[in-house]
């Protein structure tokens, strides 16, 4: 199994509804950070969490860490076909906070269909 | 864009050829990151570059030879490559590996394909 899980695997929702992407891990998660990433390209910066219960909001894309600090979630409000592409988490388990042992999740694919 | 820029973005060689990915980052940063992803897999890091200092290497295979001639600039040396080596090579780049935690600015791949 993988250290870092992403739920579901992939997403089809209408356009204008909501959805929401899971991240879990095992192990305490010291830095959570979610990407974005277009087919065959490179990871777009989202945001990243730290402390446990801390929510962070960008546009229309709302990221939290729970208060265990084992599982973080990703809500999008009134998806457009703009927020389509596959959102990964990388995950900093590695309490001393060197960037060296970040883990990554497998991704979520996402469509929007109009 | 994020400031980091990678070259070339779409790479075709023989087992037997020798190629050079580049990465450049326009953000100041000093920590520079080698990623590897493939189909169905975990973003896998290569090599990790701290103030031009090799910081990490990931039981990378010695066909993959790294070269970090300044905070700026990251270079992947390849030669006699196997086609699973074909993926998506993502250059990274981070403030620092020191203090607090960082996060990392990718550049757009260089899709490798092995024949």
């Amino acid at each position: 199994s993988q250290e870092l899980e992403q739920s579901p695997q992939s997403l089809i929702v209408q356009e204008g509804k909501n959805l929401t992407i899971n991240c879990t891990s095992s192990k305490t998660l010291y830095g959570l950070y979610w990407y974005k990433q277009k087919y065959g390209e490179g990871l777009i910066f989202l945001m990243m969490l730290q402390k446990g219960g801390e929510e962070k909001s960008h546009e229309k894309i709302t990221a939290k860490l729970d208060e265990k600090k084992q599982q973080s979630s990703l809500h999008i409000t009134a998806s457009q076909p703009s927020h389509a592409g596959i959102y990964l988490c990388g995950a900093d388990i590695s309490r001393a906070g060197n960037n060296r042992k970040l883990i990554w999740g497998l991704g979520t694919s996402l469509a929007v269909n109009p | 864009e994020t400031g980091v820029t990678q070259t070339p973005r779409h790479l075709v060689m023989g087992m037997t050829n020798k190629k050079s990915l580049k990465c450049e980052q326009h953000l100041g940063h000093n920590a520079m990151y080698w990623y590897k992803q493939s189909a169905k897999k975990p973003l896998e890091l290569m090599f990790v570059y701290n103030f031009k200092e090799q910081t990490e290497n990931n039981s990378v295979p010695s066909r993959f030879s790294p070269e970090c001639p300044n905070s700026s600039h990251l270079f992947l040396h390849l030669h006699t490559l196997q086609p699973e080596d074909s993926a998506l090579y993502l250059c990274a780049s981070s403030q620092s590996l020191a203090g607090r935690r960082w996060e990392q600015y990718f550049g757009p791949g260089t899709r490798l394909t092995v024949t």
